[in-house]
């Protein structure tokens, strides 16, 4: 199947810095991209579809300008948590669609990157 | 807006022993159903989906659900599970061609030898 994957798996940093996660369709190309974020003991929540060449969409109680999604290319999308406080502090995972499949609706997930805010 | 339900948080079997974990979701109109498996320390990973046809839907690894429209629910079952499926189970829904796709809080399977 599709491959996703994320970078880094784990980050920590210090309260007001920005971190920025990578997300890559390793062998196919993806227009559309999604990131989520799962808090614990709590289902994935979606925060943004990210689309290729254009802006992101944020779903509704998302910051755009705390979390910033750049899709400069086919196979990678960004996601930047700008001035980052603890309770920005989660578990956010990607996922895309590989159109090649002719399978329009299924996604498929990266690993994730742990974010932890001190 | 759509939710999705699983009701079993976390599911304690013996290996060889039959599973069946419970989804439901409320939406009114056409979905897109899916299962997701987390094996420890892996990624989400699909299982099988269910977009139209067949009500009873064969995944991967012996694993199975059935779309019980009237029910609003897509249970997953396996006859007989193996201490390997131990993982985090989700439950997940979408409309048709909609982006957002809403998951259940997951149900922890732990399969003992």
């Amino acid at each position: 199947g599709a491959v996703v994957s994320q970078h880094p798996s784990r980050v920590i940093c210090k309260s007001g810095t920005s971190v920025k996660i990578e997300c890559r369709s390793l062998d196919f190309q993806a227009t559309t991209m999604f990131w989520y974020r799962q808090f614990p003991k709590q289902s994935l929540m979606l925060m943004a579809t990210s689309n290729e060449g254009s802006k992101a969409t944020y779903e509704q109680g998302v910051e755009k300008d705390k979390f910033l999604i750049n899709h400069a290319s086919l196979t990678l999308s960004t996601l930047t948590v700008t001035s980052a406080h603890p309770e920005d502090s989660s578990f956010y995972i990607c996922s895309a669609r590989d159109p090649g499949t002719g399978d329009q609706e299924t996604q498929y997930f990266g690993p994730g990157t742990r974010l932890l805010v001190l | 807006a759509q939710s999705v339900s699983q009701h079993n948080h976390h599911v304690i079997l013996s290996e060889a022993a039959s599973l069946e974990l419970g989804c439901n979701y409320s939406y009114g109109g056409t979905v897109n159903l899916f299962w997701y498996v987390q094996y420890p320390g892996q990624h989400l990973q699909l299982l099988l989906k269910y977009f139209s046809g067949d009500p009873l839907v064969k995944g991967i690894k012996g694993f199975e659900a059935e779309f019980i429209k009237s029910k609003f629910s897509f249970n997953l079952r396996k006859p007989s599970v193996q201490w390997s499926d131990t993982a985090e189970y989700f439950c997940a829904v979408n409309a048709p061609w909609a982006n957002n796709l809403f998951f259940g809080t997951g149900t922890r399977l732990t399969v003992i030898p």
